[in-house]
């Protein structure tokens, strides 16, 4: 069975400060990966996802995430961080093929400071 | 475009009372998926839907819970009885279709108190 470990459960930035924040997975075959995203009381929503092609995917509202495969990494970016941006995210994989099952991380609060 | 709808939002129950959850998938998705978040935890699967068929419930205790998908569009998930550490949200979510490469679309939850 897949795992998912987000290292890192509670960052502080301030505004205009870069992010990174680190995702790996345990898995032995072929995955599709995804960054989604919970701002304060709204739903959790998809950021970004990769599933082929170049490992450097691009989400919205300017976040990036990269898949190194040898490393079992998918990395979430963003160069400059909002307040807005202030949100617990997580981390998911899912092997490709039908009736897999999405598996999170246990999520990284991110609080952004004026 | 709608998008999946939860009910109730919040509930407070004693231990080894019953409760109840319903959920109402977007139009036109026929992969509906119930998830547990325990509190410092991400989501956890408990059953999926393919239509009205049941296609995973392996992490689903089934000795207390329960939950059905009747004519393949919203579903209700049931506990009884209820334990303490069943205190969590529990996220209602649906795609199209249950493969890893259509995007699940998630509910505002139920937030569940087991006192």
């Amino acid at each position: 069975a897949q795992s998912v470990s987000q290292h890192n459960h509670h960052v502080i930035l301030s505004e205009a400060a870069s992010l990174e924040l680190g995702c790996n997975y345990s898995y032995g075959g072929t995955v599709n990966l995804f960054w989604y995203v919970q701002y304060p009381g709204q739903h959790l929503q998809l950021l970004l996802k990769y599933f082929s092609g170049d490992p450097l995917v691009k989400g919205i509202k300017g976040f990036e995430a990269e898949f190194i495969k040898s490393k079992f990494s998918f990395n979430l970016r963003k160069p400059s961080v909002q307040w807005s941006d202030t949100a617990e995210y997580f981390c998911a994989v899912m092997p490709t093929g039908t009736a897999s099952k999405l598996t999170f991380g246990t999520g990284t609060r991110l609080q952004v400071t004026l | 475009e709608a998008g999946v709808a939860q009910s109730p939002r919040y509930k407070i129950i004693e231990k080894r009372q019953s409760v109840a959850f319903w959920c109402n998938p977007i139009s036109g998705h026929a992969t509906l998926y119930w998830y547990q978040q325990i509190l410092g935890q991400g989501p956890k699967l408990l059953i999926q839907f393919q239509n009205n068929g049941v296609v995973d419930d392996s992490q689903l205790p089934k000795d207390r819970f329960s939950a059905e998908r009747l004519k393949g569009v919203d579903s209700t998930l049931k506990i009884q009885p209820a334990k303490l550490e069943d205190s969590a949200v529990y996220l209602c979510a649906s795609s199209l279709y249950g493969t890893g490469y259509n995007e699940q679309f998630f509910g505002p939850g139920t937030r569940l108190t087991v006192l």
